[in-house]
């Protein structure tokens, strides 16, 4: 069965401390995974999508990476304002357009 | 500004009591869905739309109808709705093939069946 989980569930760091995320998944084939990010009170807001193994994106202090298995999403000398959920999304071979999510990472940056 | 509306934003009703969920994108998008998020579980699709007249069912479509008469439009529909469709809901839509493009999120409708 094809799924995607990600790690931690919370992260709290200090402002200024880097870290990172992870996004796992079991596949019959990747199509295209995309980074969301969730606000308290708010639907997801588009960062990422990546396509294949090796690729990168940057977007200010987040960088997403992508491999055969996993996904990181590196958050460099994070801010207060980062503090949101982050949602991963799979979009498999055989989807029909469907995408897995994780339930996502709940990361609180304390200034 | 391009943006997804969603409406109610919080309902509270009683088992059984048919309701409505309005969506509406102004950005010409062909792909509409939705989904629930309930916590600790990621989103899960109820229905999608590729274009006026053509939806379909996603993972979790039992107790839910849908209709998309409009580009713009994509109400949700509970017929009888019961306590285990209590959560929160979002209507998305994007570009072309949905699946593969960013999709656009309104800012959700909780409800609340008692």
């Amino acid at each position: 069965e094809d799924q995607v989980t990600q790690s931690p569930e919370a992260l709290r760091l200090q402002e200024g401390e880097s870290s990172s995320l992870n996004c796992s998944y079991t596949v019959s084939g990747l199509r295209g995974l995309f980074w969301y990010r969730q606000d308290p009170g708010k639907g997801p807001e588009f960062l990422f999508t990546l396509y294949s193994a090796g690729e990168e994106k940057e977007k200010e202090r987040l960088k997403a990476t992508l491999t055969k298995k996993e996904s990181f999403l590196h958050i460099t000398a994070p801010k207060p304002e980062d503090s949101a959920t982050y949602l991963c999304a799979v979009l498999f071979m055989d989807s029909n357009y469907q995408l897995i999510w994780g339930a996502g990472t709940k990361l609180i940056i304390k200034p | 500004e391009a943006q997804v509306t969603q409406n109610p934003r919080y309902l509270i009703t009683v088992t059984g009591k048919k309701l409505t969920v309005t969506c509406s994108q102004n950005m010409n998008h062909e792909y509409m869905s939705w989904y629930r998020q309930d916590p600790g579980l990621g989103l899960r699709q109820i229905y999608y739309s590729m274009n006026v007249e053509v939806t379909d069912k996603g993972d979790v479509p039992e107790g839910y109808k849908v209709s998309r008469k409009e580009k713009r439009n994509f109400p949700l529909i509970l017929e009888s709705p019961s306590p285990n469709q209590t959560s929160l809901y979002f209507c998305a839509s994007s570009d072309q093939s949905g699946g593969n493009q960013p999709q656009h999120f309104g800012d959700g409708t909780r409800l609340s069946i008692l």
